[in-house]
Order: C-alpha cells, then structure tokens, then sequence
C-alpha cells in the first residue's frame, strides 16, 4: 500500500514565477493538508481540503491556492513566487476531517526560489 | 489560540541513557496533543498521540509522555537513547477541536552519542 506522494521532489524556480505541487493521498483517505516548513522551522499549516473544498486556512496569502480533486488528489499552487517562499512542502492525508484521525505525512517537495 | 512551546531546540544524550525532550502548551480548550518524528530525507511520522483518555500515553518505538494539565506540559520520554532516534522531534497540538489543523513547535534536535 504506497503511502502519501509528492512530486516533484525538488523544484527550483525565479521569483515572479507560478509553481504547482501535487499531492497523491495514501489510499482510502479522502482529505488533504498542505504545510510549508521553512529550513530549522516546524511546518505551518496552509490550507485543508475534505470533498473538494478548502474547509481551513491558515495565516498564508491568496498567492497559495489549491485545489482537490475527485480521487482526492490535490495541487497546491503558488503565484508571483518571493524569496521567502523557499521551504519544504509538506503533504499530509487522513481518513476524514478532526484530530481523531492520524495524519500520514509524505517526504515532501524542496522548493527553492532564486 | 492553540501554541506549542519546545524548550531545547537541541538534546544530545549517549547511546543507551534516558531521553527528555520538553513540550509546552497553550491551548483554550481540552486539547490533542501529538509528538513527530523527522528523520533525514523522511516524512514526519507519528510517534504518539493523547486525547483525553490515558495521561500517560504509549507510542512507538519505546516513546512515550505524559501529559500533565496543571503543568500545561507534554513531555517525551524514552529509558534507553539507541542511535537510530537521532532525528528532529515535534511536539504538536491540534488548531481547533474540529478540524485537524496541526500547530507544530520549533523542534528538537536529539543527537544520540555511541
């Protein structure tokens, strides 16, 4: 049973670029986290997505955006890239929405913005 | 609002004594509350995880913590350090009692000395 994936595993772009990330859940899951984790950092949460809706969101610009969808895949998105968006992105799913169900995180992408 | 506070951002121990890596929280409610584990090149893993039933919670690998509310701590425990904990450690708290937003610490690097 394949775990969570992500693609690409690293990724280097310029600023003012877009970027997009995917994410494949681990199977039978059907809601999807995304987390930035900036290097010596922990991860910060972006957003959620539980039946192709974004349900959360944390403190992050509407230049991160995303997107699920029916097999529960889902694509994070960034515009106008800064500097500062050079991090580790994080892919987590889960079995359904609540802290009651474990999430299963993958190896993320290494994004480094130049 | 939820928040997690590690107090080492670094513990090194030798091989085969006991480890302590300290977690702090702040939460308005009964909170979740988790511990990480990252190694290397590796996805976060899930060492364990309190909600509300046992204080004293068991995980995997030998970890384990207690959580005690009038301390408003969460620390993660082991007897024995073997060389294959060496990784960086998060102590997490759920962002709200709905749904699964993780708010994760700063980290703890553990080095294990032979």
């Amino acid at each position: 049973d394949a775990g969570v994936t992500q693609s690409p595993t690293h990724l280097i772009k310029t600023r003012g670029q877009q970027v997009t990330l995917r994410c494949s859940p681990k199977s039978g899951h059907d809601t999807v986290s995304w987390y930035q984790q900036a290097l010596g950092q922990g991860p910060q949460f972006i957003f959620q997505y539980y039946e192709e809706e974004e349900r959360q969101r944390g403190n992050f610009p509407d230049r991160f955006s995303g997107h699920q969808f029916p097999n529960y895949s889902s694509e994070l998105n960034v515009n106008a890239l800064l500097l500062g968006d050079s991090a580790l992105y994080l892919c987590a799913s889960s079995l359904g929405l609540g802290d009651r169900y474990e999430q299963y995180f993958g190896p993320g992408t290494r994004l480094t913005v130049t | 609002a939820q928040s997690v506070t590690q107090l080492d951002s670094h513990v090194s121990v030798s091989e085969g004594t006991p480890v302590l890596l300290r977690c702090n929280y702040s939460s308005s409610y009964s909170p979740s509350l988790f511990w990480y584990v990252q190694h290397p090149n590796k996805g976060l893993q899930l060492l364990l995880k309190y909600t509300s039933a046992a204080t004293l919670v068991k995980g995997i690998n030998g970890f384990e913590a207690e959580f005690k509310k009038s301390e408003t701590s969460f620390h993660l425990t082991k007897p024995s350090a073997h060389m294959s904990d060496a990784a960086e450690y998060f102590c997490v708290v759920s962002g709200d009692n709905q749904g699964g937003k993780l708010i994760f610490g700063q980290g703890t690097e553990l080095s294990v000395k032979p």
